[in-house]
């Protein structure tokens, strides 16, 4: 079964900085691209970041570009989203989503970690 | 960057009714569209995939077409599971970005 299981969440002042993590299981981690997603509170979907299955392609959001950086370690089947200089526009619920080869779309999504960014 | 208008925003639906939301993409997207389900408190579901491919495990009420620049997402008959905002999305197979459409919450008339 796969499973999908975001950490790190929290609440945290403006301008200071948080990691994310995503445990993986269930699957082949290092042949799947991996994607970050958020949800603000009552507001939709919106991407932030996405890394190939070697890290060799990365994307991120304009909003995020400079701020956030996503990587993956496939030896411990862990995606993570180191994000820096937060604002409260950053206070979202932050999904980690597995790729669906060849679709372009997210066929697993985990539960989300909140994060809060307020003084 | 591509931007996507779902339409409605929000949809008033009876049990049986057929019920359609539209999805318009700002430039050519190909099929590199999905549909997605979410229910509150839930994480997304995916629904369709390459603008028609059912995902395994979905009800077959659901289907999806269109490419280019416009698509639709159908509930045949509209069960009372299927109350919930739906979302498409958008693919850049080249950059490895994409982009969801605002939503379209379907609520019960």
């Amino acid at each position: 079964e796969v499973q999908l299981v975001e950490s790190g969440g929290g609440l945290v002042q403006p301008g200071r900085s948080l990691r994310l993590s995503c445990a993986a299981s269930g699957f082949t981690f290092d042949d799947y691209a991996m994607h970050w997603v958020r949800q603000a509170p009552g507001k939709g979907l919106e991407w932030v970041s996405g890394i190939s299955w070697n890290s060799g392609s990365i994307g991120y959001a304009d909003s995020v570009k400079g701020r956030f950086t996503i990587s993956r370690d496939n030896a411990k089947n862990s995606l993570y989203l180191q994000m820096n200089s937060l604002r409260a526009e950053d206070t979202a619920l932050y999904y980690c989503a597995k790729d669906n080869i060849g679709s372009g779309s997210f066929d697993y999504w985990g539960q989300g970690t909140l994060v809060t960014v307020s003084s | 960057d591509i931007q996507m208008t779902q339409s409605p925003s929000t949809l008033s639906a009876s049990v049986g009714d057929r019920v359609t939301i539209t999805c318009r993409a700002s430039q050519s997207i190909s099929s590199w569209l999905a549909w997605y389900q979410q229910k509150p408190g839930k994480a997304p579901k995916l629904l369709i995939y390459k603008a028609s491919s059912l995902e395994s495990g979905v009800p077959s009420r659901f289907s999806g077409s269109g490419s280019g620049t416009e698509f639709t997402l159908t509930i045949s008959s509209l069960q009372p599971d299927d109350f919930a905002t739906y979302y498409c999305q958008q693919y850049n197979s080249y950059s490895l970005s994409t982009t969801f459409g605002q939503g379209t919450k379907v609520e019960i008339k």
